[in-house]
Order: structure tokens, then sequence, then C-alpha cells
């Protein structure tokens, strides 16, 4: 079945830098779009960002573009996602979800989230 | 920026019907897909394409769409089945996802 497994959370100060990692199984990982979604504690979903199958195309929220980088290794099945200059409003669980076809912008899987903290 | 609006909450007692609304101007011509959120856990998608729904998920679990809405209905609710539910399309360029603000279903 589709596994999804986050890494990479935890605390970073204003300013700073993270990378999250999602490794995939179950699926072909090559064949699928992929994407990030995030929640803010108490708040609702805010989709952050789309990269297509093949790493072509990559979309992203405008409160994260030009901060954030979606990007994918299909020899590893794994998705990644580099945020720079993070925010306290960048405070969020961040999944990993996979989308429905190649690039449909919808998503059918989703991981169990991994935890972000910007705080001093 | 696109958006979708759902009521933030749904009130039903156990057995009846739920029903939980979204709008938004693209609608017409995108599908909406509806998540199930339960305190603490990862989403869960119950509802695909406006109505179609993914196996293992509930028959009391439907959707529509009609014009500038979606609706999810879920038809003699149980005490289980209270959640945060996010209805989720696409703008009209397809390329970025647009998630409603959410709706509690309150089941008691």
């Amino acid at each position: 079945q589709v596994q999804l497994v986050e890494s990479g959370g935890g605390v970073v100060q204003p300013g700073g830098s993270l990378r999250l990692s999602c490794a995939a199984s179950g699926f072909t990982f090559s064949s699928y779009g992929m994407h990030w979604v995030r929640q803010a504690p108490g708040k609702g979903l805010e989709w952050v960002a789309f990269i297509r199958y093949d790493g072509s195309n990559k979309y992203y929220a405008d409160s994260v573009k030009g901060r954030f980088t979606i990007s994918r290794d299909n020899s590893k099945n794994t998705l990644y996602l580099q945020m720079n200059s993070l925010r306290a409003e960048d405070t969020a669980v961040y999944y990993c979800a996979k989308d429905v076809e190649m690039a449909t912008t919808f998503i059918d899987y989703w991981g169990q989230g991994t935890l972000v903290t910007v705080s001093s | 920026s696109y958006e979708l609006t759902q009521p933030p909450s749904v009130s039903v007692s156990p057995g009846q019907t739920a029903r939980i609304t979204c709008s938004g101007d693209a609608l017409p011509k995108k599908y909406a897909y509806w998540y199930q959120q339960k305190s603490g856990q990862a989403p869960v998608l119950v509802i695909y394409e406006d109505s179609k729904r993914p196996s293992g998920i509930p028959e009391r679990f439907s959707g529509s769409s009609s014009g500038t809405m979606a609706t999810l209905t879920i038809s003699g609710a149980q005490v289980e089945d209270e959640a945060d539910y996010y209805c989720y399309s696409t703008d009209s360029s397809g390329n970025h996802g647009v998630f409603g603000g959410g709706t509690k279903l309150t089941v008691l």
C-alpha cells in the first residue's frame, strides 16, 4: 500500500533554513506528481507546492514562493522541500502528499506529517 | 488568489443527514475533492472527482456538484464521523491547489 514518511522537521530560528524529506513506497514514485501541504497549529490545511512526476514543472503558493523549493529524486523515491528565510508563520505540520496521476494537482494519499517550529 | 468557502461548523444528531458545502468560482470547470481529518491524524480522502467514493469509505458518504457549489453529504451520520472536513480543488490554471477553510462536523 502507499506509504509516505516525512522527516527533517524540528525547531529553527527565524531566518534559518530546513530541508524536509519524504520517503515514498508502495507505488511507482516516478509516475506521480507530488505535493507538500501544511497545517499551522489549530488552523486549516494550506497547499504549499507541487512537482510534476518528472520534475519538469514546479508550482508554489504565493506565501512561500521565492523562499521554498520543491524537488524530487526518482532514483531514491524521495521528495524534498527546501525551506529558506523561515518565518514564525511557517510554523506548521508539513505533509507530503501523492497526486492522483502524473500531474493533476489533486491529492489521494497523505503522509503523517512532520512538525516545523520557527522560533527564537 | 482563488478561494473556496466552507461553513465553519455543522452539527447534527446521530442518524441525521449532514451536508457540508463548498463554494468556488472555478468549480463548474474543476473537480472538488473532500478530505476527512480526525483530531491528531492526517487527512483521508473521502470523495474524489465531485462524487466518487474511494474503496473503504462507507456508502453514507456521497458528493455532488452543481454550478459553483460542491456538497459533501453524510447520510445517517455516526459519532465516529466527527471530524474536520476540507474541500479541495485547483485554480483556473490547474497548477495551484486550494483548500477550503474546513468545516468542523459535530455529531451528538
